[in-house]
């Protein structure tokens, strides 16, 4: 299985400033995604995170306002710009297990960002 | 893409209670498991199981690919048991898909 680090863990920002969330895995990894979860809901995919290349966004979000890197198989980072309060949201990051060849979905810790 | 059901949504027991959490989804999937969210946001890998029957301590769970559902059984229930439960599903994109969850309440 897949230990993925997140950070931050917590974080209280203000309103029109951005964000970056990183996550780091502890080995190489194929597939990577970020997810985001408001309030009281489910997990939304955002994007899936390509080594080497731009991510590939879902519907509805965008690489203005979510930009992704992923410079190797083990890190990626999650930018949240021009932040208002409806982002405030649980992130999270996800890998496929690389070691198993399953499609095995493991999670980092999560970033709790409020924004006043 | 796939539709992912969760029944029910929300569900309230008492301590030592049993309980069984259904998942239902629309197309073939290659991948399938159920995670716990505890109050504090983290997930927790409970199952994997495209098919057939884990059981792990008081939790087990039974996917029955043919008919598209899978079940998460709990026994004798505890407080920490409390938390969101997720179903999420993929195919052969491995992009998963989650439900919207069942809200366990355990009560002491």
């Amino acid at each position: 299985s897949a230990v993925i680090s997140q950070k931050p863990s917590r974080d209280i920002c203000q309103r029109g400033t951005s964000l970056t969330i990183q996550c780091q895995v502890d080995s190489q990894v194929t597939m990577m995604f970020w997810y985001r979860q408001q309030p009281g809901q489910s997990l939304t995919l955002i994007a899936t995170a390509n080594q080497g290349s731009e991510a590939t966004y879902e519907s509805g979000f965008v690489i203005d306002k979510f930009p992704i890197s992923r410079p190797n198989l083990t890190f990626s980072t999650l930018t949240v710009s021009n932040m208002s309060p409806e982002d405030s949201s649980i992130y999270l990051c996800s890998v496929l297990d690389g070691t198993s060849n399953t499609g095995e979905l493991f999670f980092g810790e999560g970033s709790r960002l409020t924004v006043l | 893409g796939i539709q992912v059901e969760q029944s029910p949504p929300d569900l309230i027991l008492q301590e030592g209670a049993n309980s069984t959490l259904r998942c239902n989804f629309s197309d073939s999937v290659n991948n399938l498991q159920w995670f716990h969210q505890n109050p504090w946001g983290q997930l927790i890998n409970l199952f994997y199981i495209p098919s057939g029957t884990k059981q792990n301590g008081r939790l087990s769970a039974t996917t029955v690919a043919t008919e598209r559902y899978s079940l998460l059984y709990i026994s004798s229930s505890q407080t920490t048991d409390s938390g969101v439960y997720f179903c999420a599903v993929s195919g052969g994109s491995y992009i998963p898909t989650f439900g919207r969850g069942t809200s366990l309440i355990v009560h002491p």
